[in-house]
């Protein structure tokens, strides 16, 4: 079955950098996209940006855009999200989930890892 | 970027009720529309893509409707389960864009 599963929480200092991965299994990696969504506490989903696992072009929402970084290692079956320069309001819940990619796909994000808490305090 | 606005933000209601959950998009998205449910502490979980396709797993008592910029999720006997926040999501264009919720709860 289809698996995305993250790597654990974290506590980061502000100004500090966070790099969150994604290991997919149960699907061809390369066959899909994954995006990165993220949720503040009692705020609504926020997308910010998705790589082609194939051959790893990227876009990036203009409101991460200079911080984020999306990257995957074809090998590893797994996506990683890179966020710089965090501040308090970086904390929430990230989530990778996947997206079918091509002429024939009506993108929708039909599974989704379990979400990794970033905390970002002094 | 393409806005997403739900009504209502919140809902009370019974078991048995028909529920229905409104989403509109600021510009037209075709049928490029989907619609997730969340519980507390979870994950979001896919019910409804291109509008009115029922996701794999998902009970019949879902459906989705619309085209354009207008789109409707309804539930047609709300179960005990189904108490929920309810989001619509555009995968027309990016960057994609979520409404701001639907929260469901028990009357």
């Amino acid at each position: 079955q289809v698996q995305l599963v993250q790597s654990g929480a974290e506590v980061k200092k502000p100004g500090a950098s966070v790099k969150v991965s994604c290991k997919a299994s149960g699907y061809t990696f390369s066959n899909y996209a994954i995006h990165w969504v993220r949720q503040a506490p009692g705020q609504r989903l926020e997308w910010m940006g998705w790589i082609i696992a194939g051959n790893g072009n990227t876009k990036y929402s203009q409101k991460f855009q200079g911080r984020i970084t999306i990257t995957r290692d074809t090998s590893a079956s797994t996506a990683y999200m890179d966020l710089s320069s965090l501040g308090s309001e970086d904390t929430a819940v990230y989530y990778c989930v996947r997206d079918c990619i091509g002429n024939s796909c009506y993108s929708h994000f039909d599974y989704w890892g379990q979400g990794t808490l970033v905390t970002v305090s002094s | 970027d393409i806005q997403m606005t739900q009504s209502p933000s919140s809902l009370s209601a019974s078991v048995g009720d028909r529920v229905t959950i409104t989403c509109r998009a600021s510009q037209t998205i075709s049928n490029y529309l989907n619609w997730y449910q969340q519980k507390p502490g979870e994950a979001p979980k896919l019910l409804i893509y291109a509008a009115s396709s029922l996701h794999s797993g998902v009970p019949s008592r879902f459906s989705g409707s619309g085209s354009g910029t207008d789109f409707t999720l309804t539930i047609s006997s709300l179960q005990p389960e189904d108490f929920a926040t309810y989001y619509c999501q555009q995968g027309y264009s990016i960057p994609r864009t979520f409404g701001q919720g639907t929260k469901v709860d028990i009357k």
